[in-house]
């Protein structure tokens, strides 16, 4: 059966310093993954998306992440957060069946 | 990107009633879904919304508690029947698109209350 894990419940970080959400998951099958953001009262928002190719993909707002197989990770990295990059972000992967499994997400809280 | 409108954007309701919920799309989708995002949770799927034919129901989830139609490829509506408090959540609704394949564009939820 497919899963997500997502271990961090909440990050704090400094404004300007580096980012890296960790995202794990277990399905049989070649992955679809992906990095949704969602904000204060606002619905998600896609970020990036690895489908296949590069393990290295980029996304909006300046982040990146990583599928690394061989860990079956999906980390989403940023080299300098800004105020506006606090919200609540979902990692997620996508059957055979379009459906989309959703980790429990990781709240981020920037400190100026 | 595509667009998602979902009507009512927020609601507080009485335990025991029933409220439907709409969500809009600016183009023709593949494929509906809902979600339910209950406080401090993740998002669960409850349903593919079919079009002309039942919604496909997720474990766990029923026809009679969370009646679907989607009339067009352009429209589907959720409804939450005899509320309780613990139907409070985020309902949120979504999409797939031709020209984005394999991409689901979501909606901003509405957000329930039940008293």
């Amino acid at each position: 059966a497919q899963s997500v894990t997502q271990p961090d419940i909440h990050i704090t970080v400094s404004e300007g310093a580096s980012l890296e959400l960790r995202c794990n998951y277990s399905y049989g099958a070649t992955p679809y993954l992906f990095w949704y953001v969602q904000s204060p009262g606002q619905g998600l928002q896609l970020l990036l998306k690895y489908f296949s190719g590069d393990t290295l993909v980029q996304g909006i707002k300046g982040f990146e992440a990583e599928f690394k197989r061989s860990q079956s990770s999906f980390n989403l990295r940023k080299p300098s957060v800004h105020w506006s990059d606090a919200a609540e972000y979902f990692c997620a992967v996508q059957t055979g069946a379009n459906n989309l499994f959703f980790g429990t997400g990781t709240r981020l809280t920037v400190i100026p | 990107s595509a667009v998602i409108s979902q009507k009512p954007s927020r609601d507080i309701c009485q335990r025991g009633t029933s409220l439907t919920i709409q969500c809009q799309v600016d183009s023709q989708v593949t494929m509906m879904f809902w979600y339910r995002q209950q406080p401090g949770q993740s998002l669960t799927l409850i349903a593919t919304a079919n079009q002309g034919s039942e919604a496909t129901y997720e474990s766990g989830f029923v026809i009679d508690k969370f009646p679907i139609s989607r009339p067009n490829l352009t429209f589907s509506t959720l409804t939450v029947s005899n509320m309780s408090p613990e139907d409070s959540s985020i309902y949120l609704c979504s999409g797939f698109f031709d020209s984005s394949k394999n991409i689901q564009y979501f909606g901003a939820g509405t957000r329930l209350s039940v008293l």
